[in-house]
């Protein structure tokens, strides 16, 4: 079975500020990873994913992440934020094989970035 | 390109009810999955379907059951709702041999 542990449940930053949100994971196997984005009342948007080859990754709106095997995290970045990035943001982990986990995302619990002016 | 659409929006149900969701996939896209967001309890994995077979379960009860039709659209059914039903149900979708899911915006129960 997989978990995923988010660090922060809230960030405050101001605009134009660098910003990270931790997320560590735990599994028995192998493990593709993700970031999401929610704004209130909507879905969820994938912001990016590693699946494989470099660790670090670049996703959609300015954000990468880092794949750290050996620490088992995947830690998001921004360096430099707007107030349109407020939103809460998920981290996720799905099973690489087969198994019970397969096919599944476990999430975090989110955590709720506020970009403030 | 479309993405993952949802219906209803909204829906209010009395416990006891049926519910019914329904999630239409990204074209090209044969998997769908279901979630439950449920306040305090975080997101957390259903149902998941596959060329019209269910792959996967989630821990909960057999009242929360669905099915896949011949076009990948998928349905939610729950069945006898509780309050604790009540919460936002998101589906996605995903392609062959991807392990990527992408959201529809969701559909929020109410159990009254």
């Amino acid at each position: 079975a997989q978990s995923v542990t988010q660090l922060d449940s809230q960030v405050p930053v101001f605009e134009e500020a660098p910003v990270e949100l931790r997320c560590n994971y735990s599994s028995s196997v192998s493990v593709y990873l993700f970031w999401y984005v929610q704004y209130p009342n909507q879905g969820l948007q994938l912001l990016l994913k590693y699946l494989s080859g470099s660790t670090l990754v670049k996703g959609i709106n300015g954000f990468e992440a880092e794949f750290n095997k050996s620490q088992t995290s995947f830690h998001l970045r921004k360096p430099s934020v707007h107030i349109s990035d407020t939103a809460e943001y998920f981290c996720a982990v799905s099973a690489s094989g087969g198994g019970t986990s397969y096919g599944k995302l476990t999430f975090g619990q989110g955590t709720i970035l506020t970009v403030h002016p | 390109e479309a993405g993952v659409t949802q219906s209803p929006t909204h829906l209010i149900k009395t416990r006891g009810q049926q519910a019914t969701l329904r999630c239409s996939p990204i074209s090209g896209h044969t998997s769908v999955y279901w979630y439950q967001q449920a306040l305090g309890l975080g997101l957390q994995f259903l149902l998941w379907y596959d060329e019209g077979e269910e792959r996967n379960r989630g821990n909960f009860p057999p009242r929360f059951s669905g099915r896949q039709f011949p076009n990948y659209s998928s349905e939610l059914n729950v069945n006898a709702l509780e309050l604790e039903d009540s919460a936002l149900y998101l589906c996605a979708s995903g392609g062959p041999f991807s392990y990527e899911q992408y959201f529809g915006p969701g559909t929020r129960l109410t159990v009254t």
